[in-house]
């Protein structure tokens, strides 16, 4: 199956920091990504669907402002969290589109804790 | 809006052993059911998956249903083995609003 990475796959920063997430498709290209969120013991929550060349579309309750999606080339998009807080301290996980069936392929995630 | 319910884990068992894994699900329309499992360090893999009413996904040994009437999706394996030790997803796509929708994953650890 289509191969998509994530990096870094840990990452610890300060309160205030930035920090920029990058998801890849490896062997295939992705007009489409997704960006999700999962918290301790919940389901994974889709955080906004990235499309190549054009902006993100953002799910309701997610700050834009706050969660910087670029997809500027059809293998990779970057998740910035802006002046990160303690709370934004999850795991994220990106998908894209491969394949006739439009199936997901996920991401390993990257676990990001905010001090 | 859409929303998946899967048993809370962690689910532990031994060898060889008979697994279920309960999911149901509440979604507008006619979704596409799905249990995706990820093991340690990987991300999400597809691990089976039925489009419609009474079919059957399975792969690797696992089984699911797709039962309308309940609104469940079951995974079972008949005989489970050390290596199946990983979290399960359970999830429905709406073609409504074209979104993936998760229940909150169960972790199953198998003992030797």
């Amino acid at each position: 199956g289509a191969v998509v990475s994530q990096h870094p796959s840990r990452v610890i920063c300060k309160s205030g920091t930035s920090v920029k997430i990058e998801c890849r498709s490896l062997d295939f290209q992705a007009t489409t990504m997704f960006w999700y969120r999962q918290f301790p013991k919940k389901s994974l929550m889709l955080m906004a669907t990235s499309n190549e060349g054009s902006k993100a579309t953002y799910e309701q309750g997610v700050e834009k402002d706050k969660f910087l999606i670029n997809h500027a080339s059809l293998t990779l998009s970057t998740l910035t969290v802006t002046s990160a807080h303690p709370e934004d301290s999850s795991f994220y996980i990106c998908s894209a589109i491969a394949g006739a069936n439009n199936e997901q392929f996920f991401g390993p995630g990257t676990r990001l804790t905010v001090l | 809006g859409d929303s998946v319910t899967q048993m809370e884990g962690p689910v532990t068992l031994s060898e060889e052993a008979f697994l279920t894994i309960n999911c149901t699900y509440t979604a507008t329309g006619y979704p596409s059911l799905f249990w995706y499992v990820q093991y340690p360090g990987e991300g999400l893999q597809l691990l089976l998956k039925a489009t419609k009413a009474d079919d059957k996904g399975s792969n690797k040994g696992f089984e699911a249903t797709y039962r309308k009437e309940t609104t469940s999706f079951h995974l079972e394996k008949g005989s489970v083995q050390v290596s199946d030790s990983a979290v399960y997803f359970c999830a429905l796509f709406n073609f409504g609003n074209e979104k993936l929708t998760f229940g909150t994953g169960t972790r199953l650890t198998i003992i030797p």
